[in-house]
């Protein structure tokens, strides 16, 4: 089985605090990203990487850097922290392939609870 | 205008139910149409897809797309309290490559013993 590890299940942190959040896959998976679920919103993709080094926005970059140094993981930074960044957030990962629809196909960790105070 | 609409629900039914559960998508390219489920303090995960227009059976689950209506289902047959979740409805262009995948808000079920 795939697995996504998030590091922290839940998290508190204070306005204005570098937050940096941790994400390991074990499947050799090529894209890996991060998205924000917040009630009524559903999930937002914040950034994406498709390889070791690489990165692209997604739609609501703004408040957030990635870091991608290896394969199996992927870090999701908060520059600095505001209560309007406290979220799930939500590691995924998957196959880069040509047949469809590995692409599409995301293997998801089990979140972390932010808290921005 | 949301590009993929679902109705939040809540939704509660009893065990031995069948569930209907729906969205509706503005985007044409739209190929690729996948339900996630997630269960409470977990991340979501893949319980169907479908490829274009049709219908795709698994167990208990159908999933149904009509591209014409851009609507797509999710029935879920005798239902059972173990199915209490949300269900995501999820959507893609899936022409090759990397494409952005859409999400629904979700579907809130509880179904009772």
């Amino acid at each position: 089985d795939v697995k996504v590890t998030q590091s922290s299940r839940y998290l508190v942190k204070r306005t204005g605090e570098k937050v940096f959040l941790e994400c390991v896959q074990d499947m050799d998976h090529e894209n890996m990203f991060w998205y924000r679920q917040d009630p009524g919103l559903g999930l937002r993709l914040i950034y994406f990487s498709y390889d070791v080094k690489m990165k692209e926005k997604g739609d609501i970059p703004e408040g957030y850097s990635v870091s991608r140094e290896k394969k199996e993981r992927f870090s999701l930074i908060l520059e600095s922290a505001s209560t309007n960044q406290t979220s799930m957030y939500l590691c995924a990962s998957s196959l880069f392939g040509t047949d469809l629809p590995d692409n599409e196909k995301l293997f998801f960790g089990s979140g972390t609870q932010l808290s921005v105070l | 205008q949301k590009e993929v609409e679902q109705d939040p629900g809540p939704l509660s039914v009893p065990e031995g139910a069948i569930v209907s559960l729906n969205c509706t998508y503005s985007n044409s390219a739209f190929q690729y149409f996948m339900w996630y489920r997630q269960y409470s303090r977990k991340g979501p995960e893949l319980l169907m897809y479908t490829y274009s227009s049709g219908n795709k059976e698994d167990g208990r689950f159908t999933a149904q797309v009509d591209k014409s209506s851009k609507y797509i289902s999710l029935f879920i047959r005798d239902s059972q309290p173990s199915d209490s979740a949300t269900y995501l409805c999820a959507m893609s262009g899936g022409s090759g490559g990397y494409q952005k995948v859409t999400f629904g808000t979700g579907t809130k079920l509880q179904v009772i013993p």
